[in-house]
């Protein structure tokens, strides 16, 4: 069966500090890959989404980056922090095209930045 | 509009309850449809495909029309455990990205 990692599982920063966050999915190929935010009482933001190994798909333009160094791999940084970057970030992988099957969510990283 | 719209509640019922909800999107091109429930701080998990035909898994029954673009999760004989935010989510069509609601929170009290 899949399973999907995140940590850390909570991370306090301070503004202006560096942010990398890790996502593995075990059990699955050439996964659909996702970081999504959530802040506080609010919905789901997609980040990006990663089709294959080096390919990142930006959805808002901010201060995150994302790389896939590995097929099962995700990671979200940031060089320097924002106040409103606090949230609860899921990484989330889907096992097709068209939407088939829905996506899967990793537990998150609940970051707040101080 | 939004692309996919939900009431946000919350919907307070009692342990037992029928509990119905809706959910509404934009694009009449949408291919696929799902339910998910996030516990509070919780990841969001996933309850239900939803057909055309309709489907029941247990106590939930998820049912899609088109003709009108809503879709509905009806829940039976509602548990204390069954409180939680439950999210509608619309695959468009094109690409690999799915639209999330807001979602609608569920308490469920004795």
């Amino acid at each position: 069966s899949q399973t999907i990692h995140q940590w850390p599982a909570t991370l306090v920063q301070p503004v202006g500090s560096p942010l990398s966050l890790e996502c593995t999915v075990e059990g699955t190929s050439n996964p659909n890959l996702y970081w999504y935010r959530q802040a506080a009482g609010r919905g789901l933001q997609l980040l990006f989404y990663s089709v294959g190994i080096g390919q990142i798909s930006s959805e808002v333009p901010q201060n995150l980056s994302a790389s896939r160094p590995q097929d099962r791999q995700f990671i979200l940084s940031s060089k320097k922090l924002l106040l409103s970057d606090s949230g609860f970030y899921l990484c989330a992988w889907g096992p097709g095209t068209r939407g088939v099957g829905g996506q899967f969510f990793g537990p998150g990283t609940r970051l707040t930045v101080l | 509009r939004k692309e996919v719209e939900q009431d946000p509640g919350p919907f307070n019922v009692p342990e037992g309850a029928t509990v119905a909800f809706n959910c509404t999107y934009s694009n009449s091109a949408s291919q696929s449809f799902f339910w998910y429930r996030q516990d509070c701080r919780k990841e969001p998990k996933l309850l239900m495909s939803v057909y055309s035909s309709g489907n029941e898994d247990g106590r939930f029954t998820a049912q899609l029309n088109r003709a009108s673009q809503y879709i509905s999760l009806l829940i039976r004989d509602s548990k204390l455990s069954d409180s939680a935010t439950y999210l509608c989510v619309v695959f468009p069509g094109g690409g690999n990205k799915l639209t999330f609601g807001t979602g609608t929170q569920l308490k469920v009290e004795l």
